[in-house]
């Protein structure tokens, strides 16, 4: 069956350091990779694309990878800050063409000052 | 910015209902869909459209349906409400084909009684 795996135990971590969130996928082929944020109470908000093609994506202080051989994509916040505090929510492509999402269950992100 | 529009933040409605989730959005997008979002579960599809008068079931279809009528609005209907269907609901919109981003409103959370 199709799955898209991310941790599902809160990410603590102190201000100033890279957060690293891993997002696993079986039985998908996405030609891209998607990665969102969602604050309590607020619809998710896209952040980053990355296309099957591309091994890495930076924006700002976030990059991620994608890794179609290990079907996993990384998703990194370098010098982390209390409002980065939020759920990050990857999604890939579940069938070629269509622009439908899957989306992984969220893995929550807390900063600490 | 993409606007996406829900009309309402709560709803309290009880169950055998007949209850209207309306969508709208500012961006002249072709692709609207409607999701749910539950604890432990995440954001499973409903149903989606990528054209007026357009729609395709989503992973979770029973228990809704949709309309379309104008390339704006998006309207996820609950033709007899459960409580089984109470639930955070969010629509998003994204542009035609390819690998765009879905962009949301801010959710509608629903309570059946």
């Amino acid at each position: 069956s199709q799955k898209i795996e991310q941790n599902s135990e809160a990410l603590n971590i102190q201000e100033g350091k890279t957060a690293t969130l891993t997002c696993n996928y079986t039985n998908y082929s996405p030609a891209y990779l998607q990665w969102y944020r969602q604050d309590p109470g607020r619809g998710p908000v896209f952040l980053l694309l990355i296309r099957e093609n591309e091994k890495e994506k930076r924006k700002e202080r976030l990059k991620v990878t994608f890794d179609t051989t290990l079907k996993q994509s990384l998703f990194h916040i370098t010098a982390s800050q209390p409002a980065d505090s939020a759920t990050y929510l990857c999604a890939l492509e579940s069938t070629r063409g269509n622009n439908r999402l899957a989306f992984g269950k969220g893995n929550q992100v807390v900063v600490i000052p | 910015d993409v606007k996406v529009t829900q009309s309402s933040r709560y709803l309290v409605k009880r169950t055998g209902e007949k209850v209207f989730l309306e969508c709208v959005q500012d961006m002249d997008h072709e692709n609207m869909f409607w999701y749910r979002q539950d604890p432990g579960l995440g954001l499973r599809l409903i149903y989606f459209s990528y054209d007026v008068k357009m729609k395709e079931k989503g992973d979770i279809p029973e228990g809704y349906s949709v309309s379309r009528e104008k390339k704006e609005r998006f309207s996820l209907i609950l033709e007899s409400a459960s409580t089984n269907q109470t639930s955070m609901y969010l629509c998003a919109s994204s542009r035609g084909q390819g690998s765009q981003p879905q962009h949301f409103g801010d959710g509608t959370r629903l309570s059946i009684l």
